[in-house]
């Protein structure tokens, strides 16, 4: 069964605070993603994975980082959270073509 | 850079209609254009791609790609209350097909 996780699905931070999500798939994609979803704004990517140790930056790339030290498993790090970073973030796999996407994991700064 | 952008915001329709949404792009040579569906509080899922120009239907949903004219399409046939949710084109870069860009999305509601 072709999935993709997130872990956590909600949490709140304090600004200031050091925050990690944590995304994994099953399928052996090569290639992973890490968006975020604002309303109005769509999805805009932040990182890109095209395999260990391989990341380059999306569209909106500043206050992150990403981790990739496994295939299946994809890391996004929040050094210091800030109040603009409140959204919900989406992990997403791929082959080519067709992206799988996690369950979001919904994030409050405050 | 891609520009993706995406018609009408929100539309409203009434059960049994034909449903169109449009999609425009700025790089006439992208490979990939995809429309995905999301349901309110889920995520978002792939629901038809295309990577020439014409015409590809799967059951109720027909997508139209105009290359040229940089548009694509989506069209529902039946629209069914279970339709409802948001609509994202997404279209690759020429250069990474690896790398889509989403449109901002067009929410349908399909009333009963």
């Amino acid at each position: 069964d072709m999935k993709v996780t997130q872990m956590p699905r909600y949490l709140i931070k304090r600004m200031g605070e050091n925050v990690l999500l944590e995304c994994g798939q099953d399928m052996s994609h090569e290639t992973m993603y890490w968006y975020r979803q604002d309303p109005g704004l769509g999805l805009q990517l932040i990182y890109i994975s095209y395999d260990v140790d391989s990341n380059s930056e999306g569209d909106i790339p500043k206050g992150y980082r990403v981790s990739r030290k496994k295939r299946e498993h994809f890391s996004l790090i929040l050094d210091s959270a800030k109040t603009n970073q409140t959204s919900v973030y989406f992990c997403a796999s791929s082959s080519g073509g067709e992206q799988y996407f996690g369950p979001g994991t919904r994030l409050t700064v405050l | 850079q891609q520009k993706v952008q995406q018609s009408p915001e929100s539309l409203i329709v009434p059960e049994g209609a034909m449903t169109s949404l449009n999609c425009t792009f700025s790089d006439s040579a992208s490979q990939y254009f995809a429309w995905y569906r999301q349901h309110s509080g889920k995520a978002p899922k792939a629901l038809m791609s295309i990577f020439s120009n014409g015409e590809k239907e799967e059951g109720r949903f027909t997508i139209h790609l105009n290359k040229a004219s940089l548009h694509f399409s989506l069209h529902i046939r039946d629209s069914q209350p279970s339709d409802s949710a948001l609509y994202l084109c997404a279209v690759s870069m020429s250069s990474n097909t690896n790398k889509v860009v989403f449109g901002t999305g067009t929410r349908l509601q399909v009333l009963p």
